[in-house]
């Protein structure tokens, strides 16, 4: 069965550093996702992404972090200038249409970000 | 305000004994429900979803949910519980007009034999 893989899936930076962490979403998805899980926390909605452009962001998704599909295959997300509270877990998904239409989401296995 | 509570952080069960897990949310109207599970070093997997229908829907791995609506309730159970079914469990709630999942803070689930 089809995945979503994301790379690394660990990552260590420096505080103010830029970080960027990539997803490959599934090949026939039109929906992208990136979603975060601080320790021992609740997974959070970050952003959404179709057709090239932000479909729906989070407050916590401000001007530091970004998201490109530089590419046919893969989709990022960008943080600028990484805090120490930026540490967290880092969920891509993909979809094959809009949620709701029977039609959940598939997520990568994460990338654990560690801001130092 | 959207939310999910699930009021139990930690349960621990022998092998073989029943399971439930509880859910409950906050929303307005039906939304769509989730159950995902998580285990150690890996993403998160959907175990069951519920849009629409018959309140009783049947997942993965022998888990099953049923959608309480007088009770905002969405409980996940499996009658016999395997030694791999520990792991990290969350709910989450799709609101039918935004394109986010809002997730519970997560239940882990420990297996004695």
């Amino acid at each position: 069965e089809p995945e979503v893989t994301q790379t690394p899936s660990h990552q260590v930076t420096q505080m103010g550093q830029e970080v960027i962490l990539r997803c490959v979403p599934i090949s026939n998805h039109l929906y992208f996702y990136w979603y975060r899980q601080i320790l021992g926390q609740k997974v959070e909605f970050l952003v959404s992404f179709y057709n090239n452009e932000i479909s729906e962001k989070s407050e916590i998704f401000d001007d530091q972090f970004s998201v490109e599909r530089p590419d046919g295959s893969n989709f990022t997300l960008k943080i600028r200038s990484t805090k120490l509270e930026d540490s967290a877990m880092y969920f891509c998904a993909s979809n094959k249409r809009k949620q709701g239409l029977n039609s959940p989401l598939h997520f990568g296995n994460g990338t654990r970000l560690t801001v130092t | 305000a959207q939310s999910v509570t699930q009021p139990d952080i930690h349960i621990t069960v022998s092998e073989g004994a029943s399971l439930e897990l509880r859910c409950n949310y906050s929303y307005g109207a039906t939304p769509y429900l989730f159950w995902y599970v998580q285990s150690p070093g890996q993403g998160l997997q959907l175990l069951l979803k519920y849009f629409s229908g018959d309140t009783l829907v049947q997942g993965i791995k022998g888990f099953e949910a049923e959608f309480k609506r007088s009770q905002s309730s969405f409980n996940l159970r499996k009658p016999s519980v395997h030694w791999s079914d520990a792991a990290e469990y969350f709910c989450a709630v799709g609101p039918y007009n935004t394109d986010k999942l809002i997730f519970g803070t997560g239940t882990r689930l420990q297996v004695f034999p």
